[in-house]
């Protein structure tokens, strides 16, 4: 069975620029959830989604958004990026919710 | 609300010997709680879970931790590590009641050095 995978791996943007990553879970799951993984501020919950819906939310600016399809893909939007977005950011998928999930390698997003 | 304090963030051990990572939380509503382990540029790996029942919880990896509600604690140990057991481990903790509670919240990490 094939895990979670996200795309692109790697990306480098500039300030005001805008960025969307993408996330596909495990077969048959249909939660997805995102986090935001920085050394200054460490793991941070940033929104699930069930069934095309946004089930759950932290404490994030508008600025950030996401959405799921009907397959389950995930993805998430940040627009006017600032420096401090830069972090690695972590998809996760589970069959009914956040209580036994599998996270995917992570998208490391760069902001100059 | 919950918050999760990792109380160690580095701890360095020699290889065979045993180790303990310290979590407390804070949490006004029952908590399910989750130890994670990451491996340089990689994403999470869920090492054991705690939801209900027995307060010793047995995961991958020989890894066990005790959930001690008095003390508001969920520690995590192995009695023997291996350098392959170098990485930086997760506590977290959610509510267990559903709603905008059920949501994770994690520590700051413990990188767990392993040396020959």
């Amino acid at each position: 069975k094939a895990g979670v995978t996200q795309t692109p791996r790697y990306l480098i943007k500039t300030r005001g620029q805008q960025v969307t990553l993408s996330c596909s879970p495990i077969s048959g799951h249909r939660s997805v959830s995102w986090y935001q993984q920085t050394p200054g501020q460490g793991l941070q919950f940033l929104f699930e989604y069930f069934s095309e819906t946004q089930r759950n939310k932290g404490n994030f600016p508008g600025r950030f958004s996401g959405r799921q399809f009907s397959n389950s893909r995930s993805e998430m939007n940040v627009s006017t990026l600032e420096l401090g977005d830069s972090a690695l950011y972590l998809c996760a998928s589970g069959r009914t919710g956040m209580v036994e999930q599998f996270f995917g390698p992570g998208t490391r997003l760069t902001v100059l | 609300a919950q918050s999760v304090t990792q109380l160690d963030s580095q701890v360095p051990v020699f290889e065979e010997a045993p180790v303990e990572l310290r979590c407390n939380y804070s949490s006004s509503v029952s908590v399910y709680l989750f130890w994670y382990v990451q491996y340089p540029n990689q994403g999470l790996q869920l090492l054991l879970k705690y939801l209900s029942g027995s307060t010793l919880v047995k995961g991958i990896n020989g890894f066990e931790a005790e959930f001690n509600k008095s003390q508001t604690s969920f520690h995590l140990r192995k009695p023997s590590v291996h350098i392959s057991d170098t990485a930086e481990y997760f506590c977290a903790v959610s509510g267990a009641g559903g709603g905008s509670n059920y949501k994770l919240t994690f520590g700051k990490g413990t990188l767990l050095t392993v040396n020959p």
